[in-house]
């Protein structure tokens, strides 16, 4: 069945840095589009970033572009974050989700558990 | 960016009703609409993609209608286990904007 979990959350000051990554399992990695998803504590879902089975185009939210950068490694099932100048709002549970599409997007069929990143000093 | 509004915001209704949530677009996308159900400390899940179509698994009693800017979740006979926060999301264009959510609560 298909797993997605997600690690690397944790507390970090602003302006600082992490790198989530999401393990997948249960499907060929390689044929589907890959999203970040966030939510910050009580609020609704943000849609933060997504990257086409092949890596080939990457899109980003208009509040992380330019500091986050999205990737993944077929020959390790994952997916990544990188997050880098973090701010205060940055801070929520993100989530990866696995596409129903394999080379279109059609909808977030599958979610990890959620990693939580909170920026504070 | 393509704003999608959800009503009502929140929602009480008892073990048996019919149900209807409103998703409106503020702009005309034909069928590219998705519905999630999520609950508390939970990882949303995918009930309905494409406008319409039911994702495996979710049962029947859920279904999703509308095209353009106007789009609907409905749930026929409520069961205890869909008390949540349903939210809509469009996946015509980046960004994947979702709406603000629907709280459903027991009356």
């Amino acid at each position: 069945q298909v797993q997605l979990v997600e690690s690397g959350g944790g507390v970090v000051q602003p302006g600082g840095s992490l790198r989530l990554s999401c393990e997948a399992s249960g499907f060929t990695f390689s044929s589907y589009a890959m999203h970040w998803v966030r939510q910050a504590p009580g609020k609704g879902l943000e849609w933060v970033s997504f990257i086409w089975y092949d890596g080939s185009d990457k899109y980003y939210a208009d509040s992380v572009k330019g500091r986050f950068t999205i990737s993944r490694d077929s020959s390790r099932n994952t997916l990544y974050l990188q997050m880098n100048s973090l701010r205060t709002e940055d801070t929520a549970v993100y989530y990866c989700a696995k596409d129903l599409g394999g080379n279109q997007v059609l909808g977030f069929a599958y979610w990890g558990q959620g990693t939580l990143v909170t920026v504070s000093s | 960016d393509i704003q999608m509004t959800q009503s009502p915001s929140s929602l009480s209704a008892s073990v048996g009703d019919r149900v209807t949530i409103t998703c409106r677009a503020s702009q005309s996308f034909s069928s590219y609409l998705n519905w999630y159900q999520q609950k508390p400390g939970k990882a949303p899940k995918l009930l309905i993609y494409s406008a319409f179509s039911l994702q495996s698994g979710v049962p029947s009693r859920f279904s999703g209608s509308g095209s353009g800017t106007d789009f609907t979740l409905t749930i026929s006979s409520l069961q205890p286990e869909d008390f949540a926060t349903y939210y809509c999301q469009q996946n015509y264009r980046t960004p994947y904007t979702f709406g603000q959510g629907t709280k459903l609560e027991i009356k």
